[in-house]
């Protein structure tokens, strides 16, 4: 597809696990977004990719979350034990580097922990 | 830092009425403006923004926006509603230098009622 994607759309897990989410990003834009929307929230930054490497980390909550992005394109946001708190719609979003600042989101990845 | 806050969590509006979503922002550097919008089970889409130029934007669906600088405020506006407008809105900024990262309100959550 043209848009961005994320996989997977829903993840229930449990309290400790590890979980891995997925965005793929548009073809050709080299800046990579992840966001946190909590329930009743609106969107908060959590890390900036610039091609392979991490711009801006400066929204990543705890050691427990990380994320990668080793080929300039797909990336990966990491979470580590897994807390309730977790819990929320992880967002990707790309953009052309130095473009007009517009942002293509994709729809979210739904985490759950139990 | 900046922050963007918008009032309103929820507008419900009788269809055809005219609606005003409200958005003020804070920061000390120069930013530019955005609304994006989410229908039920979409992802965000930019809506209309502010650069420069002129400090009315319209969108291509009726809806328009004035970047008010001494007010700091950046209300979306639509005379006349429809029933496909219902959707969740962020006001979100972007420093005018440096990473195109979005920061952005709490949304408001628009009802249009038949």
């Amino acid at each position: 597809g043209a848009g961005v994607s994320q996989t997977p759309s829903n993840k229930v897990t449990e309290k400790g696990k590890y979980v891995e989410l997925r965005c793929d990003p548009i073809s050709g834009h080299t800046a990579l977004y992840w966001y946190r929307q909590s329930l009743g929230q609106g969107p908060e930054f959590l890390i900036y990719f610039q091609g392979t490497g991490a711009a801006d980390d400066s929204g990543l909550p705890n050691d427990r979350f990380f994320a990668v992005r080793p080929e300039g394109s797909v990336s990966t946001l990491k979470i580590q034990r897994t807390e309730r708190g977790d819990s929320a719609v992880y967002l990707c979003a790309s953009s052309i580097l130095g473009g007009n600042g517009e942002l293509f989101f994709g729809e979210g990845s739904r985490l759950t922990v139990l | 830092a900046q922050s963007v806050t918008q009032l309103d969590s929820q507008v419900p509006v009788f269809e055809e009425a005219p609606v005003e979503l409200r958005c003020n922002y804070s920061s000390s550097v120069s930013v530019y403006l955005f609304w994006y919008v989410q229908y039920p089970n979409q992802g965000l889409q930019l809506l209309l923004k502010y650069l420069s130029g002129s400090t009315l934007v319209e969108s291509i669906n009726g809806f328009e926006a004035e970047f008010n600088k001494s007010q700091t405020s950046f209300h979306l506006r639509k005379p006349s509603v429809h029933i496909s407008d219902t959707a969740e809105y962020f006001c979100a900024v972007r420093l005018q230098t440096g990473a195109n990262n979005l920061f952005f309100g709490t949304g408001t959550r628009l009802t249009v009622i038949p």
